[in-house]
């Protein structure tokens, strides 16, 4: 079954602090993986996409690596403001089709 | 991007009411998507709204409880029909671009809906 497995569920940390979210999936065929920020009432914001042959993605604070072997994810988050509270989710998509699968996300709470 | 506006962003709703969600997209798109997410949930895409057809709806999800029409290239609405607390969500508009060899989905606000 393709699923997409966040963890952890929720974090706390405090400004200024460094993190690193994972995403583990049994997606397959693979085409892509985007990583998402929802903020509180907001509808979710692209932050990078990485498609099979990529390992590493940044945009600026944010670096999310893709080992396609082991089908893992990693976001993390550099030198944390209290703007990146919010939810990011996981998402990846099956080769060939419109199919996403959503992860069911992670909570970072920064707090000052 | 696109630019998506949705409206309401929230709204109260009484158990057995209908309520229709807009989705307003500053560009002319050729997919239009409509997801659920209830709370503490990921997301689910309920349909994909074609133009000049009829939508596309996802398992579990049927035209009689979520109608949705896509009059144009820019326009969809969402009706979530006699509505009962388990409808309680953020409803959310999306649309697929293109960027970097894949598509790249653009969300609007969303909106939520509780009803009592």
């Amino acid at each position: 079954k393709n699923q997409v497995e966040q963890s952890p569920q929720s974090l706390i940390i405090l400004e200024g602090k460094n993190c690193t979210l994972q995403c583990n999936y049994t997606v397959s065929p693979f085409s892509n993986l985007r990583w998402y920020k929802q903020d509180t009432g907001r509808g979710p914001v692209s932050l990078t996409i990485m498609t099979f042959s990529e390992n590493t993605k940044s945009n600026g604070r944010y670096t999310a690596t893709l080992d396609a072997d082991t089908k893992q994810s990693s976001l993390h988050i550099t030198a944390s403001q209290l703007s990146d509270s919010a939810s990011y989710i996981c998402v990846v998509s099956l080769y060939n089709t419109d199919k996403l699968i959503f992860g069911t996300g992670t909570r970072l709470q920064v707090f000052p | 991007s696109a630019v998506i506006s949705q409206k309401p962003s929230r709204d109260i709703c009484q158990r057995g009411t209908s309520l229709t969600i807009q989705c307003q997209v500053d560009s002319q798109v050729t997919m239009m998507f409509w997801y659920r997410q209830q709370p503490g949930q990921s997301l689910t895409l309920i349909a994909t709204a074609n133009q000049g057809s009829e939508a596309t709806y996802e398992s579990g999800f049927v035209i009689d409880k979520f109608p949705i029409s896509r009059p144009n290239l820019t326009f969809s609405t969402l009706t979530v029909s006699n509505m009962s607390p388990e409808d309680s969500s953020i409803y959310l508009c999306s649309v697929a671009g293109q960027g970097t060899g894949a598509n790249v989905l653009t969300f609007g606000a969303g909106s939520r809906l509780t009803v009592l």
